[in-house]
């Protein structure tokens, strides 16, 4: 069984771009979730999709930031425009019912 | 201010020495994981503890919730080269709903 996959692996932009981060979770997974870890931080919670519906979102930094989850199957996390601060590692997880989440192996965002 | 302090940061040490991580917090918590996250990967869960006092044993990995759920600890006895990564505490809120992290210990095991 496939896991959490993300793509891409790593991304470089220049600010003031956009960039679309991209998140398959595991088949069959209603919960999925967005995290990031910027510099010298921990990893931190960006925002809960059950099926295509945002359960939460509390942690999204500011309006730049838009998470789409189309039909409930993969995400999208556009950050538009991006800011230098926006660089980080940013990880999907998915779960069946949110007890155990499976993580991805991260997109690192580099934002020049 | 930090939710989840783990002390060690870092950790560096031989082949077969065993060691103790610990994370903290002000705070009571219904459950607590450990995470381990290897280079290039995400982290993958090791246990929850859901019991105040509650020892979990994973091979040569032992996980104590402190009585009082506010901290807990793991203990790697002999360890290996393989056990190196950065572990993480982390603390399910709202229902599962998200994880909070602790700060991370990174740990080097040197053959």
């Amino acid at each position: 069984e496939a896991g959490v996959t993300q793509f891409p692996s790593h991304s470089v932009i220049e600010k003031g771009q956009t960039v679309t981060l991209r998140c398959d979770p595991i088949s069959g997974h209603d919960n999925l979730y967005w995290y990031r870890r910027v510099m010298g931080k921990e990893i931190k919670f960006l925002l809960h999709f059950v099926k295509e519906s945002k359960q939460d979102e509390s942690g999204m930094p500011n309006n730049r930031f838009l998470a789409e989850r189309t039909g409930g199957t993969y995400s999208t996390l556009k950050v538009q425009p991006a800011e230098l601060e926006d660089s980080g590692v940013y990880f999907c997880a998915s779960s069946p019912r949110g007890n155990i989440q499976y993580f991805g192996a991260g997109t690192r965002l580099s934002v020049l | 201010t930090q939710l989840l302090e783990q002390s060690p940061q870092f950790l560096s040490i031989q082949e077969g020495e065993n060691l103790t991580v610990y994370c903290n917090s002000s705070s009571v918590f219904s459950s607590l994981q450990w995470y381990r996250q290897e280079p290039g990967e995400g982290p993958v869960l090791l246990v929850t503890v859901v019991t105040g006092g509650e020892v979990k044993k994973l091979k040569r990995l032992t996980f104590q919730f402190g009585d009082a759920r506010k901290d807990s600890s793991l203990h790697i006895t002999a360890a290996q080269p393989g056990d190196t990564g950065l572990y993480l505490c982390a603390a399910p809120r709202g229902g599962y709903q998200k994880v909070t992290f602790g700060t991370g210990t990174k740990l080097q095991v040197i053959p």
